[in-house]
C-alpha cells in the first residue's frame, strides 16, 4: 500500500465510449503523474501536475483528457480510443518535483482494454 | 539524463543474495541512482536512491563505485516475492518529473 489509490483497476471499453480513470494521493504531496505502460514497453510518461497546474504533456493525443482539481485527485478522461490504447495507465505522486531527490509513489494502475 | 543498461534477465535461488547490476557511465556529478521494481501488473515500487555512498535500508542495499559508473542492488536474502523488473535510474535535477525515464530493467526470477 503506497498511499496512491486507483479506480478502476480493470477497464474494458469500446472505441465509442467515454471513460474516467480516478487517482488519489494520501500522501499531502503537490504533484500527480500520469504513466501508460503498453505490452512489453517501458513506462511512458504522459502528464505531469504541480500544484494542480499541468507542467508536462508528452504529446499525448487529445482523445486523453486529464483533470487534477486539486493536489489530492487526477483523473484522465477517455474518450474515443483505439484498441492501440489498450495498457497499463500508471498514476503517481510525490512531494517536490524539480528535486534530485524526489521520489515518485506509484499506484497499483488501472488495466484498460479497448474493443 | 545519464542512460543506463542493465542485463536483461537474472535468476536467484531462494534464501540467497540476488546482485543486480547496472551500468551509468554517463552519469553527471548532479545525478541519484534510483531503483524500483515492478512485480507483475502492478505499479512500480520505489527502493532505494543514493548519490555516491553507499545506502541500506529495510529493502535493499545500494552499492555506488567510486567513479559513479556503475552500481549494484543487493537484496540480501531473497524470497519468491522478490520476482520483479528492476529498474535502475539515473535522475537529475531537471524539471517537475519528467525526468524518471524508466528503461526495459532487469528481470528477476528467484527460484525455489
Amino acid at each position: 500500500e503506497t498511499g496512491v489509490t486507483q479506480t478502476p483497476r480493470h477497464l474494458v471499453m469500446g472505441m465509442t465510449n467515454k471513460k474516467s480513470l480516478k487517482c488519489e494521493q494520501h500522501l499531502g504531496h503537490n504533484a500527480m503523474y500520469w504513466y501508460k505502460q503498453s505490452a512489453k514497453k517501458p513506462l511512458e510518461l504522459m502528464f505531469v501536475y504541480n500544484f494542480k497546474e499541468q507542467t508536462e504533456n508528452n504529446s499525448v493525443p487529445s482523445r486523453f483528457s486529464p483533470e487534477c482539481p486539486n493536489s489530492s485527485h487526477l483523473f484522465l478522461h477517455l474518450h474515443t480510443l483505439q484498441p492501440e490504447d489498450s495498457a497499463l495507465y500508471l498514476c503517481a505522486s510525490s512531494s517536490s518535483p524539480g528535486l534530485a531527490t524526489d521520489t515518485q509513489y506509484f499506484g497499483p494502475g488501472t488495466r484498460l482494454t479497448v474493443l | 539524463d545519464a542512460k543506463t543498461t542493465q542485463p536483461t534477465s537474472m535468476d536467484c535461488a531462494e534464501g540467497r543474495a540476488a546482485n543486480l547490476p547496472c551500468n551509468h557511465s554517463t552519469i553527471s556529478g548532479n545525478e541519484y541512482v534510483y531503483w524500483y521494481r515492478q512485480i507483475h501488473s502492478q505499479g512500480p515500487q520505489y527502493i532505494i536512491h543514493g548519490l555516491k555512498n553507499n545506502e541500506t535500508n529495510e529493502m535493499a542495499s545500494l552499492i555506488i563505485t567510486e567513479d559513479r559508473k556503475s552500481s549494484t542492488l543487493i537484496l540480501p536474502h531473497a524470497t519468491l516475492r522478490d520476482t520483479a523488473v528492476y529498474y535502475c535510474i539515473a535522475r537529475g535535477m531537471d524539471n517537475y518529473g519528467q525526468n524518471f525515464v524508466f528503461g526495459p530493467g532487469t528481470r528477476l526470477s528467484v527460484l525455489p
